[in-house]
């Protein structure tokens, strides 16, 4: 099926460096979404890409379409406390009738 | 208000209980969804709404029922839940079925 693999699952970085993690599919995408989710809320929408090869940015934070469409990087820039939470890529799923599906997760820790 | 409203954004039930979980968006979106979100595992869709018609998915147990009154409201009835039912229950809207989402808080479910 089309599903979507993050990487890593966990990353603990001190305050100031800067972040990487990847999202892979076997399947091509037509729409990479990456989502940010704070203890005890619901996910927040971050970045959008609808485009191979699309780069686009949010504050510190940069998003690239791949150009295979089967994957999708976030960076984030200078990493402050508040970036802690689980990061979440997202696209639509063929086997899922072209609802979105997530993949499980990074969860960002930072240390001050 | 703006955007995606739930409430309760807790809720305690024992397992011959029957509760509701609301969602209202001001979003002015025509697609409405229910997701469970578990510890460890991906966020897993139960059930969408588009333009008030319903995209079952068949794996989700008939204790979960839902309920799309109009374009702005769903609702999750609960009835005879299961320990495992235990979750983060998040609601979401789209301008249509499939397109990015924007999330509610959620409501935290324990089922006892």
């Amino acid at each position: 099926g089309q599903q979507l693999n993050q990487s890593p699952q966990s990353m603990f970085i001190q305050e100031g460096e800067d972040v990487s993690m990847n999202c892979t599919s076997s399947s091509i995408f037509n729409t990479w979404l990456w989502y940010k989710q704070d203890p005890g809320e619901g996910p927040v929408l971050l970045i959008a890409l609808y485009k191979a090869g699309e780069l686009t940015s949010n504050g510190r934070l940069t998003a690239q379409f791949g150009i295979t469409r089967k994957d999708s990087f976030l960076n984030i820039s200078a990493s402050i406390p508040s970036d802690v939470g689980i990061y979440f890529c997202a696209g639509p799923s063929k086997n899922a009738g072209n609802m979105l599906t997530f993949g499980g997760g990074t969860r960002l820790m930072v240390k001050p | 208000e703006t955007g995606v409203t739930q409430t309760p954004r807790h809720l305690v039930m024992g397992m011959t209980n029957k509760k509701s979980l609301k969602c209202e968006q001001h979003l002015g979106h025509n697609a409405m969804y229910w997701y469970k979100q578990s510890a460890k595992k991906p966020l897993e869709l139960m059930f969408v709404y588009s333009l008030e018609e319903r995209v079952e998915n068949n794996s989700v147990p008939s204790r979960f029922s839902p309920e799309c009154p109009n374009s702005s409201h769903l609702f999750l009835h609960l009835h005879t839940l299961q320990p495992e039912d235990s979750a983060l229950y998040l609601c979401a809207s789209s301008q249509r079925a499939g397109e990015k989402l924007f999330f509610g808080s959620g409501t935290q479910l324990s089922v006892l």
